[in-house]
């Protein structure tokens, strides 16, 4: 079945410091990848997306590339900011039409210190 | 534009009691999804209307959850009764159609519910 699985938290940061965050997936057919960002208090929010191979989503500083030979959508911040602290889920939609079920990853929390 | 919202944030019931989630999508949004979160592990799909219709339940763990989308509206979740291991955060999400333009899912704040 289809399966998301992202590197372990929490991950503890100083301000400006890059970051790496690895998510790979196990999937049939060709999936969309998503990551969302949970900051506190509130709900998920779609941070970034591509919807086939080689396609880079990139919002907010953040950046992932889909690469189907590796099965792999690693989130990247070149300088992270206090206010990046929030947990992010890396998520895939399988299916043709892409209005499918998401399936997460175990989150990962992570935290920036000033 | 109005969110998602969910109803209540946080509800503390003891085993055995009966407890009911509400969700509102953003209007015209065709999808309704419901995903829950245990214990900190990953967020797991329950299921999935298309307008009043139960597209796909494949995630409901046993039949003490009865999720309903009357009219094609607000949908609830009614956990009966409730057990121990059902505590979590209940997400609720929509998304406008079922094409790549328009599939994007938008969540809810999330109901984080306490079995004692």
């Amino acid at each position: 079945g289809n399966s998301v699985t992202q590197m372990e938290g929490p991950v503890t940061l100083s301000e400006e410091a890059f970051l790496t965050i690895n998510c790979t997936y196990t999937a049939t057919g060709y999936p969309s990848l998503f990551w969302y960002v949970q900051y506190p208090g509130e709900g998920l929010q779609l941070l970034l997306k591509a919807t086939k191979a080689d396609d880079k989503g990139s919002n907010k500083g953040f950046e992932a590339t889909y690469r189907k030979e590796t099965t792999s959508f690693h989130l990247e911040k070149g300088s992270v900011q206090v206010s990046d602290s929030a947990v992010y889920f890396c998520a895939l939609s399988a299916g043709d039409q892409g209005a499918q079920k998401l399936v997460f990853g175990q989150g990962t929390r992570l935290t920036i210190n000033p | 534009e109005a969110g998602v919202t969910q109803f209540p944030s946080h509800s503390v019931i003891e085993k055995g009691q009966t407890v009911t989630l509400r969700c509102d999508p953003i209007s015209g949004h065709d999808n309704l999804y419901w995903y829950r979160r245990v214990m900190g592990k990953e967020i797991k799909f329950l299921l999935h209307f298309v307008k009043e219709s139960k597209q796909d339940e494949s995630g409901m763990p046993n039949n003490r959850f009865l999720a309903e989308r009357t009219g094609g509206t607000y949908s609830t979740l009614k956990v009966q009764p409730a057990e121990l291991e059902d505590s979590g955060v209940y997400f609720c999400a929509s998304s406008q159609g079922l094409n790549r333009a328009t599939y994007e899912q938008y969540f809810g704040p999330g109901t984080r519910l306490t079995v004692t």
